[in-house]
């Protein structure tokens, strides 16, 4: 079975401050994106990584494929009260999406 | 376009009732996904089809729940006889992939079931 571990699974920072979540799994992937998801609302999609290595900058946001395509990461630059919610990765394996439980980041001003 | 539209946002029903949800794709994409999405988890698949035909539905999704898309357009969702454990909020998505890593989905608002 695959799986797509995220951790931490809660993050609560001040405004200003940096962050990385991190998302893994012993299984390879085809590709894997990031959704941002808020409350009462469906995912967004923020990014798809595919190659491994891959550095992908969105503003703030920089994501992160691992070189063996199993693992990835989310870092958020000086951290904004709009960056709250609920971050999503999933990885694309044989024309499924596998999801991870997510990161639920609150940034306090 | 105006993206993926799901219909009802809310409903409340009693235990036993059944309830169907409605969603509306993105025109030209020929993937669409059910998922359900419990607080504080990601969601989870139950079912997807490709034009009008339903390829996968999970194992885990129970005969009381049904999903169709007569025309390869919209889908419904049906719920018969429900349980307080339905209680969740239910995705639709869709896509249309040129290739393989190339699956981007993109979400409706879901429908919250509240089972009484």
């Amino acid at each position: 079975t695959q799986l797509l571990e995220q951790s931490p699974q809660f993050l609560s920072i001040q405004e200003g401050e940096n962050l990385t979540v991190y998302c893994n799994s012993s299984s390879v992937f085809s590709s894997l994106q990031w959704y941002r998801q808020e409350p009462g609302e469906g995912p967004v999609l923020l990014v798809t990584v595919v190659t491994g290595g891959e550095v992908k900058k969105l503003k703030r946001l920089t994501f992160q494929f691992g070189d063996a395509r199993k693992d990835s990461s989310l870092h958020i630059t000086a951290a904004q009260p709009g960056d709250t919610g609920l971050y999503l990765c999933a990885g694309d394996s044989n024309y499924q999406l596998i999801w991870g439980a997510g990161t639920k980041l609150i940034i306090k001003p | 376009d105006t993206g993926v539209s799901q219909n009802p946002r809310h409903k409340i029903t009693k235990r036993g009732q059944n309830v169907t949800f409605r969603c509306d794709p993105i025109s030209e994409h020929n993937r669409l996904y059910w998922y359900r999405q419990t607080l504080g988890q990601g969601p989870e698949f139950l079912t997807y089809f490709q034009n009008e035909a339903q390829l996968e539905k999970s194992r885990l999704l129970s005969d009381r729940f049904s999903a169709e898309r007569p025309k390869g357009s919209f889908s419904t969702l049906e719920i018969q006889r429900t349980e307080q454990g339905d209680s969740a909020m239910y995705l639709c998505a869709s896509s249309s992939p040129r290739g393989q890593g190339d699956e981007k989905l993109f979400f409706g608002s879901g429908t919250q079931l509240s089972v009484l």
